[in-house]
């Protein structure tokens, strides 16, 4: 059972928009822990897609948009190509359990 | 650029000791600044932080696991090591390590691909 809860999958047209939620509560998200989102193709390392809620790694195309409202945070994915169909993946830390915490997962279908 | 490979026994009998070692390149373990992670990740199941050790040899572990893991380092390897006592068949998962800024409850970046550990008999 994920801390952070999104949902299982989303998809979209080339070209749409799809934004991902990851939810939380006070002990984390809404601790104004930051939060970070991953992308992971199964068999390969998971990489780095925005961190500190919205600033993009060196390489990450600009079209990988991040936000933070209370207790949730969102990914959004701005005019989707067939390359991003991946799992997407929030990360924050916990105050209460103490430990990093990761999201359930979405997968995104293009 | 930093690298990370993980290595290790893939297949681990019940109630023994795992053992997986993520060796470092492109960089150097004892440049400090980071700390060093294990996260796992078992089939069809979310990503788990297991815990992370900085050079120094200092360490922070996931209470929910705390006392059957030792993560450990070799600074004349560039290497950091995993050890999970006791295993069970829930441990089987794939293993990750990646590196995190020390200095703040961060991100992950970079990660290593993945090594699957199965737990059986």
């Amino acid at each position: 059972q994920s801390v952070l809860t999104q949902p299982p999958s989303v998809s979209g047209a080339p070209g749409q928009r799809v934004t991902i939620s990851c939810s939380g509560t006070s002990s984390n998200i809404g601790a104004t822990y930051d939060v970070h989102w991953y992308q992971h193709l199964p068999g390969t390392a998971p990489q780095l897609l925005i961190y500190a809620f919205n600033n993009r790694p060196s390489g990450v195309p600009d079209r990988f948009s991040g936000s933070k409202s209370g207790t949730s945070a969102s990914l959004t994915i701005t005019g989707l190509q067939a390359e991003d169909e991946a799992d997407y993946y929030c990360q924050s830390y916990d105050r209460s359990l103490n430990c990093f915490v990761f999201g359930s997962g979405t997968k995104v279908t293009v | 650029q930093v690298q990370l490979q993980e290595s290790g026994s893939g297949l681990v009998k019940p109630s023994q000791t795992l053992f997986l070692t993520c060796a470092v390149s492109g960089g150097s373990i004892t440049s400090g600044g980071h700390t060093w992670n294990w996260i796992r990740q078992p089939p069809g199941k979310g990503l788990e932080w297991i815990g992370y050790v900085y050079h120094t040899g200092s360490t922070y572990y996931n209470p929910s696991l705390q006392s059957r893991v030792i993560i450990s380092v070799d600074r004349s390897k560039n290497q950091f090591s995993l050890n999970l006592t006791s295993v069970t068949a829930a441990d089987t998962a794939v293993y990750y390590c990646a590196r995190a800024p020390a200095l703040a409850k961060g991100w992950f970046d970079p990660w290593g691909q993945g090594t699957l550990v199965n737990v059986s008999s």
